[in-house]
C-alpha cells in the first residue's frame, strides 16, 4: 500500500518560474491538504480539499493554486515562484478533516533562487 | 484564533522518562494530536486525545485536560531513536487543525 505519494523530493527554481508539486493517495481519503514547514514556524496550511471538486484556502494560500479533479490527486501549483516560497512542502490526507490522523507524503524541499 | 505553546528543545538520557508539554488556546475544541518527526522526514501520527485523561500506547502516553488547555506526551524507556521533533496539533472550531512549532528532543547516552 503506497499511502501518500509526493513528487518531486527536491526542486530548485528561479524567481518567476512556475511548477507543480504532485500528490496522490490510494487510501480513498476525502480530505487532502498541503502544508509548508519553515524553521521556527511549524506546519502551516496552504490549501485543502474535503472532496473531489472542492477546495479551500488555508492559512498561507497566496502564490499557490490547487485543484481536485479526482479523489486520488491533489496537485499544488506555484504560479510565479518567489524566494519567500523556499520551504519544505508536505501533502497530507485523512478520512476526515481535523478529526482523523493525517498521513503525510515524504515532502518536497523547494529552493527558489 | 488558535495558539499552541510547547518547549523548543529538550534533552534527556537514554532509558529515562521525558514529558513534553503542550498548552493551547482555541475557540472550540475537537481534539489534540501528537506527531513525531525525524529530521528530514515526514511527521507520523503518535496519538489522539478527545476526552480528558491518559491514553497509553506502549512506551508512549498522552494526557489531556480540556479545562486547563493542557496536554503532555510521556515517553518512557527512552531510546536513541526517539531523538526527533514532537508536534502538538489542536483541532478547534470548524475542524481547523493548527500545529505547534514542535519540541526538538535529543536523547543522550
Amino acid at each position: 500500500n503506497a499511502g501518500v505519494t509526493q513528487t518531486p523530493k527536491f526542486q530548485v527554481l528561479k524567481t518567476g518560474q512556475s511548477m507543480t508539486l504532485q500528490c496522490a493517495q490510494d487510501m480513498n481519503h476525502e480530505y487532502m491538504s498541503w502544508y509548508r514547514q519553515d524553521p521556527g514556524m511549524g506546519l502551516r496550511l496552504i490549501h485543502y480539499s474535503v472532496g473531489a471538486g472542492i477546495t479551500d484556502q488555508g492559512e498561507v494560500p497566496n502564490g499557490y493554486n490547487v485543484s481536485r479533479s479526482t479523489t486520488e490527486d491533489f496537485p499544488l501549483r506555484l504560479l510565479s515562484a518567489a524566494p519567500s516560497q523556499t520551504s519544505v512542502y508536505f501533502c497530507a490526507s485523512s478520512w476526515d478533516r481535523g478529526r482523523e490522523k493525517l498521513f503525510f507524503g515524504s515532502g518536497t524541499q523547494l529552493s527558489v533562487l | 484564533g488558535q495558539n499552541i505553546d510547547q518547549p523548543t528543545e529538550m534533552t534527556a538520557t537514554e532509558g529515562a522518562i521525558v514529558q513534553i508539554n503542550c498548552t493551547y488556546q482555541t475557540s472550540g475544541f475537537n481534539g489534540l494530536f501528537w506527531y513525531q518527526q525525524h529530521a528530514g522526514e515526514a511527521p507520523t501520527f503518535l496519538s489522539y486525545n478527545v476526552l480528558d485523561g491518559l491514553e497509553e500506547k506502549g512506551r508512549f502516553s498522552s494526557f489531556l485536560s480540556r479545562s486547563k488547555g493542557y496536554s503532555y506526551l510521556l515517553l518512557k524507556e527512552l531510546q536513541m531513536k526517539d531523538s526527533a521533533s514532537y508536534l502538538c496539533a489542536v483541532t478547534g472550531g470548524g475542524n481547523k487543525l493548527t500545529f505547534g512549532t514542535g519540541t526538538q528532543l535529543k536523547v543522550e547516552l
